[in-house]
């Protein structure tokens, strides 16, 4: 079985230059989570999906960062435009959600972004 | 809200050596709580997890935590470290009642020396 895939798994931009992340998730499995990790720290929650729609997004930075699941299946983050502090690895995790979801949560390898 | 506090960002121990990586939690629920593993370069791994069962759980590669409630702690030991058992370990717990999501603490990064 594939696991979750990501892309790209690094990125250098210059500072307001625009950047997309995109994330497939394991098949059947309907929630999607999109994590940022600064360097030393853990990963923090930025958006949540059930299928195409997004039930959390309360931490996502809403002027620059934007996300998508168009048809509920792949994802796609973009930030418009880079700032300095940025500079993390964002994380694209899947599980199977609803009453089985107790926190069973499957990574895809991440997507290293340098702002410069 | 739930959340976790991992004492101790960086854990050095001989090859062969217990392993004990401390996490304490915070919650106005039953927990349900983990240990992920993420080596470099990569992304998280379940290692285990706690989900009101037996007290004592069992992960991969020979780790295992104790729930002990009076302590609010999920400590993650190991026997004896193994030189790949060198990587940065994340306690986390599930946000409930709505909020279904993993809340990390800020890891430890656990280094085995030769």
């Amino acid at each position: 079985e594939a696991g979750v895939v990501q892309s790209p798994r690094y990125k250098i931009i210059e500072k307001k230059q625009p950047v997309a992340f995109w994330c497939n998730p394991i098949s059947g499995h309907n929630t999607l989570y999109w994590y940022r990790q600064n360097l030393g720290q853990g990963p923090e929650l930025l958006i949540r999906y059930e299928n195409e729609e997004a039930v959390d997004d309360s931490q996502l930075p809403k002027d620059r960062f934007s996300a998508e699941r168009l048809k509920g299946v792949d994802s796609t983050l973009k930030i418009q435009p880079a700032e300095l502090g940025d500079s993390a690895v964002y994380l694209c995790a899947s599980s199977s959600g609803g009453a089985r979801n107790t926190g069973e949560l499957f990574f895809g390898e991440g997507s290293r972004l340098t702002v410069l | 809200a739930q959340s976790v506090t991992q004492l101790g960002s960086h854990v050095s121990v001989s090859e062969g050596a217990l392993v004990l990586l401390r996490c304490n939690y915070s919650s106005s629920v039953p927990p349900y709580l983990f240990w992920y593993v993420q080596y470099p370069n990569q992304g998280l791994q379940l290692l285990l997890k706690y989900t009101s069962a037996a007290t004592l759980v069992k992960g991969i590669n020979g780790f295992e935590a104790e729930f002990k409630k009076s302590e609010t702690s999920f400590h993650l030991t190991k026997p004896s470290a193994h030189m790949s058992d060198a990587a940065e370990y994340f306690c986390a717990v599930w946000g409930q009642g709505g909020s279904e999501k993993l809340v990390f603490g800020k890891g430890t990064k656990l280094t085995v020396n030769p």
